[in-house]
């Protein structure tokens, strides 16, 4: 099955640069890497998504290596209010025909 | 403004009851997604739909059934099979079943009373 590893937390302060990294040794060619967060009782939100390198939008940027086997969410100068669960979405149909969304990431922003 | 509604916010359910968890979307999107998800975890995908009068069983579909008969809407029914039907729900939809990024709703939380 194709999956993802992510960090289960991570605590970072207001204003710093914050990195989480996921590895998906697994991806398929035809796979995109997509990053969601969410917040307690709420919808998972889209991030941002990327097949390799690096792109980047008004909120995060996303690094892909060259060989694809893991990528790094970034999000520059974080605030409190960026406390919330990160989920890396690997592809959205695995071999298996499953979607997968892992445990992700809990950051815990402090002042 | 586009989007995905989930209705009721909160539910109760008696046991032995069948309850129906709602989900509309105005997005003009094909494909439509229920998930799970138990305090702490993550999400677990029950059923999804790719287009309309068609749905496949994901990861945790026993006890659970759905329909998809308007692109717009894909009920969740929660069974008396579901012994363990207490959890968040959240609906989903995208353009099509592929790499395309989800759209969510706010979720539903159900609980046994």
């Amino acid at each position: 099955l194709a999956k993802t590893t992510q960090p289960i937390s991570m605590d970072s302060y207001e204003g710093q640069e914050v990195n989480i990294t996921c590895s998906h040794n697994n991806i398929a060619t035809n796979d995109y890497i997509t990053w969601y967060q969410q917040f307690p009782s709420q919808g998972p939100r889209f991030i941002i998504q990327g097949y390799k390198t690096k792109v980047t939008n008004e909120v995060a940027s996303l690094f892909i290596p060259a060989d694809r086997k893991s990528s790094t969410l970034s999000l520059p100068r974080v605030s409190l209010s960026d406390t919330a669960v990160y989920y890396c979405l690997v592809g959205l149909m695995n071999r298996d025909d499953k979607i997968i969304f892992g445990k992700g990431t809990r950051l815990h922003i402090l002042p | 403004d586009g989007g995905i509604t989930q209705s009721p916010k909160y539910l109760f359910r008696k046991e032995g009851q069948n309850v129906t968890l709602s989900c509309e979307q105005n997005l003009n999107h094909d494909a439509m997604y229920w998930y799970r998800q138990d305090p702490g975890q993550g999400l677990r995908l029950i059923y999804y739909s790719q287009i309309v009068n068609d749905f496949q069983k994901g990861d945790i579909a026993e006890g659970y059934s759905v329909s998809r008969e308007k692109k717009e809407s894909f009920p969740l029914t929660v069974t008396s099979a579901q012994k363990n039907p207490t959890a968040f729900y959240l609906c989903a939809s995208s353009k099509v079943v592929s790499n395309q990024p989800q759209h969510f709703g706010d979720g539903t939380r159900l609980s046994i009373l």
